[in-house]
């Protein structure tokens, strides 16, 4: 069964530091990887995705993840992060394709960042 | 505008009473989903479903009931059977090409027990 393991619950930063969010999954099958982005209250947000093709993809708002089929990792990376950027991080692959599962989520328990001024 | 509406943003649930959340898009999208969100443990997948008339089970289904008669609406009934329902409730919808597509989320509907 597939799986996903944020490392770390709460990742405090001060702002315009860098930071990382760590994201491994376990699949026996091709993979398929998102990071979303919760605010306070509301729905999750999709940050960036990997589906196929350059094992690096970024975001609009200067978040990139790097897919790592060896280490079986997808981390979250932003080299200067603003106050705004304090949220809720969930990591997330797609189910097996067999039977429509592509379109299932399996989501991780999600990383609380938390920026400081 | 595109999106996915929940209502209401805050439910309160007597015991022994059956709630409905109610989902609907405007995307046209196929497939629908319920989540429930509980501090520390991320998205459980409740239901889903791909198309009009047909749903799965996720994997906490117990003590939810869903239907899916028009493309557009996905509600989901908390009942009575369902012992612990205190938790954020999140909808999303996707298309259902391949590879697979962004889940788009609605705001969520908080349910408390009275």
């Amino acid at each position: 069964a597939q799986s996903v393991t944020q490392l770390d619950s709460q990742v405090p930063v001060f702002e315009e530091a860098p930071v990382e969010l760590r994201c491994n999954y376990s699949s026996s099958v091709s993979v398929y990887l998102f990071w979303y982005v919760q605010y306070p209250n509301q729905g999750l947000q999709l940050l960036l995705k990997y589906l196929s093709g350059s094992t690096l993809v970024e975001s609009i708002n200067g978040f990139e993840a790097e897919f790592n089929k060896s280490q079986t990792s997808f981390h979250l990376r932003k080299p200067s992060v603003h106050i705004s950027d304090t949220a809720e991080y969930f990591c997330a692959v797609s189910g097996p394709r067999e039977a429509g599962g592509y379109n299932k989520l399996i989501f991780g328990a999600g990383t609380r960042l938390a920026v400081h001024p | 505008d595109g999106g996915i509406t929940q209502s209401p943003k805050y439910l309160f649930r007597k015991e022994g009473q059956n709630v409905t959340l109610s989902c609907e898009q405007n995307l046209n999208h196929d497939a629908m989903y319920w989540y429930r969100q509980d501090p520390g443990q991320g998205l459980r997948l409740i239901y889903y479903s791909q198309i009009v008339n047909d749903f799965q089970k996720g994997d906490i289904a117990e003590g939810y009931s869903v239907s899916r008669e028009k493309k557009e609406s996905f509600p989901l009934t908390v009942t009575s059977a369902q012992k612990n329902p205190t938790a954020f409730y999140l909808c999303a919808s996707s298309k259902t090409s391949f590879p697979p597509e962004t889940q788009y989320f609605g705001p969520g509907t908080r349910l408390l027990v009275l």
